[in-house]
């Protein structure tokens, strides 16, 4: 079984730039989660998906930030402009609706913003 | 609103020893899972282990065994004969069962397996 996919790996922009990053979750998967990790601290959920709705996007910052998961399957992550407080590994993430609902993480993209 | 607690920001083990990584918790709902995931140097989060509130038993998975004493409100890791490949960053989380399942995580705990 394919595990989540995230492209791109690595970014580097300067502030006031814009930047996208995608999401592949695992088949099946209704459930997508984006987390922003800052260096030195824990994942901090910036929005969740059920199918194609979202679920909390409480911590998202919508001045900048946008997200969709338009046909229920991948998304995309948007920031326009970034700041340097951006920079961080943006974790993607994804979970079926039986068992546990343990979230298998993707490998994340690390941005840096200069 | 939950909060998790994890205090020891360092931790040096030797190989083969066993070691107890921290984990306190707070909320008011009586229904959550605990999870502990760990961190690579590659950035992947890598699910280890899983407790329900309403667990009898401490859950264990191979070397992995989660102490979990509710009325303390600690659920922390305990991992035997540690390897070398255990050096990694590892999160406590919580997630409430009801509603939005966001896991809400602590700051981490870099272990770190000497020879």
């Amino acid at each position: 079984e394919a595990g989540v996919a995230q492209s791109p790996r690595y970014k580097i922009i300067e502030k006031r730039q814009s930047v996208a990053f995608w999401c592949n979750p695992i088949s099946g998967h209704a459930t997508l989660y984006w987390y922003q990790q800052i260096l030195g601290q824990g994942p901090k959920l910036l929005i969740q998906f059920q199918n194609n709705g979202v679920v909390d996007d409480s911590q998202l910052p919508k001045d900048r930030f946008s997200a969709e998961r338009l046909k229920g399957v991948d998304s995309t992550l948007k920031i326009q402009p970034a700041k340097l407080e951006d920079s961080a590994v943006y974790l993607c993430a994804s979970s079926s609706v039986r068992g546990l609902n343990e979230q298998f993480f993707g490998p994340g993209t690390r941005l840096t913003v200069l | 609103a939950q909060k998790i607690t994890q205090t020891q920001p360092g931790m040096f083990v030797q190989e083969k020893e066993a070691v107890t990584l921290d984990c306190t918790y707070d909320t008011s709902d009586p229904s959550y899972g605990l999870f502990w995931y760990k961190q690579p140097s590659s950035g992947e989060m890598i699910f280890l282990i899983y407790q329900g509130s309403y667990d009898q038993q401490n859950a264990t998975e191979g070397r992995y065994s989660l102490n979990f004493q509710k009325a303390r409100k600690s659920a922390n890791l305990v991992i035997s004969a540690s390897q070398l490949g255990d050096s990694a960053m590892y999160f406590c989380a919580m997630r409430y069962v009801l509603g939005a399942q966001k896991l809400v995580f602590g700051q981490g705990t870099r272990l770190t397996i000497n020879p």
